[in-house]
């Protein structure tokens, strides 16, 4: 069975700092997105990730995926309020679905 | 476009009342998700369509069905609800099986 790990599930952290959220997951796979959520909202696609040693970039955040560690990172550069959310990561599961973790809610605060 | 659409956006049910949720995508994608959300869980896969035509079971299929009515439409059928159905509840599209996925706006359903 694929597990999905988020890590950690709950950041509060201050504007202008940095910060990393890991998602492991227990099976093979090329394959790993990032959602964001904001409360009472829909999923947000963030980055789609291919290939090992894949990195994305999109303003403060960068994702990177290491499939032999079977790991990727969103690292968020010099916070802001508006990156407040929930960001999931999801992976292929067997090539017909994607498996999602629990979700890391993220808060900035000034 | 207006990518995927969702109806109601809001239900409040009784026990074992019956409803369906309507899902369609302007993408022209092939492929079609129910998913559940609840709290702390993340999102859990119900139903998918591969393509048209096809329908199969997801993580947790039990208590639902579903129909793919053509290409842009598939639909979420709660036979006879139960207070452990109460969720959010997410269709989303891609153009092929495990691609990126596009998310409708979700449908809180609460049943008392």
């Amino acid at each position: 069975e694929l597990k999905v790990e988020q890590n950690p599930l709950f950041l509060s952290m201050q504007e202008g700092k940095n910060y990393t959220i890991y998602c492991n997951y227990s099976t093979t796979s090329d394959r790993l997105y990032w959602y964001r959520q904001d409360p009472g909202k829909s999923l947000e696609s963030l980055f789609v990730l291919l290939s090992n040693g894949a990195v994305k970039q999109e303003g403060r955040l960068m994702a990177s995926l290491d499939t032999k560690a079977r790991l990727s990172t969103l690292h968020i550069t010099a916070a802001v309020h508006d990156l407040s959310a929930t960001y999931f990561c999801a992976v292929d599961r067997a090539g017909y679905a994607l498996n999602f973790g629990k979700g890391t809610s993220l808060l900035v605060t000034p | 476009n207006a990518g995927v659409t969702q109806t109601p956006k809001f239900q409040v049910l009784k026990t074992g009342q019956s409803m369906t949720l309507q899902c369609a995508q302007d993408m022209n994608h092939n492929s079609m998700y129910w998913y559940r959300q609840d709290p702390g869980m993340g999102l859990r896969l119900i139903y998918y369509s591969a393509s048209e035509g096809t329908t199969d079971k997801g993580e947790v299929p039990n208590g639902y069905n579903v129909s793919r009515l053509n290409k842009r439409e598939f639909s979420l059928r709660l036979e006879s609800a139960a207070p452990s159905q109460t969720s959010v509840y997410f269709c989303a599209s891609s153009p092929i099986l495990v691609t990126e996925q596009f998310f409708g706006p979700g449908t809180r359903l609460t049943v008392l």
